[in-house]
C-alpha cells in the first residue's frame, strides 16, 4: 500500500490567499483526520470523519478552516482567507478504527507570506 | 486537555535505557505511543486499550496503569534509530475515541 498520499508537500502564499491540502487516506480505513503541528500548539486534532461523514470538528479554528471527504478515498482541508499565524505543518492521518493506530502522510509544510 | 509527558527531552547513550511518562488529570481510556523523526511525519509504534496492559515494539515496550491515569514507555537497550520526539496520545472522552489528543513529546537523542 502506497500509504497515506498528501499534496502538496510545500505551499508558499500569500495571506488572503485561499489554499486547499488534499489527502488520500489508505484504501479500507473508514477514519480520516487532519492534524495541524506547531511548535508552541503541538499536533492539534482539526477535524475527523468517520465513513467520510464529520463527526468532530470542535478543533477547527475558525469559520476560514472547512473540510470535506466527497468519498472514501479522498479529502480536502481549505483556508480561505489564509494568514500568516496559519502556517503550519498540516497532517492528515487514517485509521481502520479508532482502537487501532493512525498512519500519517508525509503532510503540508504551509506558509503564508 | 492534553496528557502531560515528562521528561521534556533525554539525551542517552547507545545502549542505555529511558523511560517515558504520560499522564492525565482525567481517565485513561487508552494510550496510543508515536515516533516523529526530524522532518517526518508521526508513526505509530503501539496503542494499550485496557489497564494492566504492556506491549512491545523491538526493544520499546510500554505499559499502562489505568487507575493512576498513566502510561510509560521503556526504550531498553537504545539505539541510535530510536533518536526522535515521542508522543503519547489519548482520546480524553468515551464519546469521542477518535480525538485524540497528544501530549507535547519527549525528545530522545541517542549518542555513539
Amino acid at each position: 500500500d502506497a500509504g497515506v498520499i498528501q499534496s502538496p508537500r510545500h505551499e508558499v502564499t500569500e495571506m488572503g490567499q485561499e489554499v486547499t491540502l488534499r489527502c488520500k487516506p489508505i484504501s479500507g480505513h473508514d477514519y480520516l483526520f487532519w492534524y495541524r503541528q506547531t511548535m508552541m500548539r503541538g499536533l492539534e486534532l482539526l477535524i475527523y470523519f468517520n465513513n467520510n461523514v464529520p463527526i468532530d470538528d470542535s478543533g477547527m479554528p475558525e469559520d476560514r478552516f472547512s473540510a470535506k471527504m466527497p468519498n472514501a478515498s479522498f479529502s480536502t482541508l481549505k483556508i480561505q482567507p489564509s494568514e500568516p499565524r496559519d502556517s503550519a505543518v498540516y497532517f492528515c492521518a487514517s485509521s481502520k478504527e479508532t482502537v487501532y493506530g493512525y498512519t500519517f502522510g508525509s503532510g503540508t509544510r504551509l506558509t503564508v507570506v | 486537555q492534553q496528557p502531560v509527558q515528562s521528561p521534556q527531552a533525554v539525551i542517552l547513550r547507545e545502549g542505555e535505557d529511558a523511560v517515558i511518562n504520560c499522564s492525565s488529570s482525567k481517565a485513561l481510556y487508552s494510550v496510543h505511543w508515536y515516533r516523529q523523526k526530524h522532518g517526518e511525519a508521526p508513526v505509530f509504534l503501539m496503542i494499550l486499550l485496557k489497564g494492566g496492559e504492556q506491549k512491545g515494539h523491538e526493544k520499546i515496550s510500554a505499559s499502562f496503569n489505568e487507575k493512576k491515569q498513566q502510561s510509560s514507555l521503556y526504550l531498553t537497550a537504545s539505539q541510535l534509530s530510536y533518536s526522535g520526539t515521542y508522543f503519547c496520545g489519548a482520546p480524553m472522552t468515551t464519546d469521542s475515541w477518535g480525538k485524540l489528543q497528544f501530549g507535547a513529546g519527549t525528545q530522545v537523542v541517542v549518542t555513539p
